[in-house]
């Protein structure tokens, strides 16, 4: 079984500072780690993805996130927000033995200018 | 452009009457996957498809159905049997089952 954690529901930051966004995970096998990010009324698209190798991934519009095993945490972070970062994520686990996408519940980040 | 596509965009059905969302893909993805999406609970998986004429159910399958008929569709028929209806339903497809997922605009469903 697996199951993801996204410790804070919405995260309200001003433009230009600092974001993190925490999900932490478990699983009884080795996982892939996916973020997602969810425009209103829209799909998702992805971010980053862990698959294996070095621990800090780097994704698209300025992300990146951590895995960290012993923790069992994949904490996206972005080190100056825009207005345009306003949108829901998601951080999602796929147990490699499974081939299941378990995702959180989603963290609702709000730019404010 | 290769991608997903929902459609319709917004639907809406009065309480008994069954409603199929179609999703088509230009990926050549191999497996596809429905999901609905609720505030505030993330996304859960409804059926998913490896292969065509392949199907097995998700997380929350019962009042759903599917067909995979062609590998580019996979339509998802919400019956009158599903109690709440009422929900954003996404569809994805990858290019096998441990691959990441590609996921189309949405349907968003209400019963009215």
């Amino acid at each position: 079984a697996q199951s993801v954690t996204q410790l804070d529901s919405q995260v309200p930051v001003f433009e230009e500072a600092p974001v993190e966004l925490r999900c932490n995970y478990s699983s009884s096998v080795s996982v892939y780690l996916f973020w997602y990010v969810q425009y209103p009324n829209q799909g998702l698209q992805l971010l980053l993805k862990y698959l294996s190798g070095s621990t800090l991934v780097k994704g698209i519009n300025g992300f990146e996130a951590e895995f960290n095993k012993s923790q069992t945490s994949f904490h996206l972070r972005k080190p100056s927000v825009h207005i345009s970062d306003t949108a829901e994520y998601f951080c999602a686990v796929m147990g490699t033995s499974y081939g299941k996408l378990t995702f959180g519940q989603g963290t609702i980040l709000t730019v404010h200018p | 452009d290769g991608g997903i596509t929902q459609s319709p965009k917004y639907l809406f059905r009065k309480e008994g009457q069954n409603v199929t969302l179609s999703c088509e893909q230009n990926l050549n993805h191999d497996a596809m996957y429905w999901y609905r999406q609720d505030p505030g609970q993330g996304l859960r998986l409804i059926y998913y498809s490896q292969i065509v004429n392949d199907f097995q159910k998700g997380d929350i399958a019962e009042g759903y159905s599917v067909s995979r008929e062609k590998k580019e569709s996979f339509p998802l028929t919400v019956t009158s049997a599903q109690k709440n209806p009422t929900a954003f339903y996404l569809c994805a497809s990858s290019i096998a089952r441990y691959n990441e997922q590609f996921f189309g605009p949405g349907t968003r469903l209400t019963v009215l």
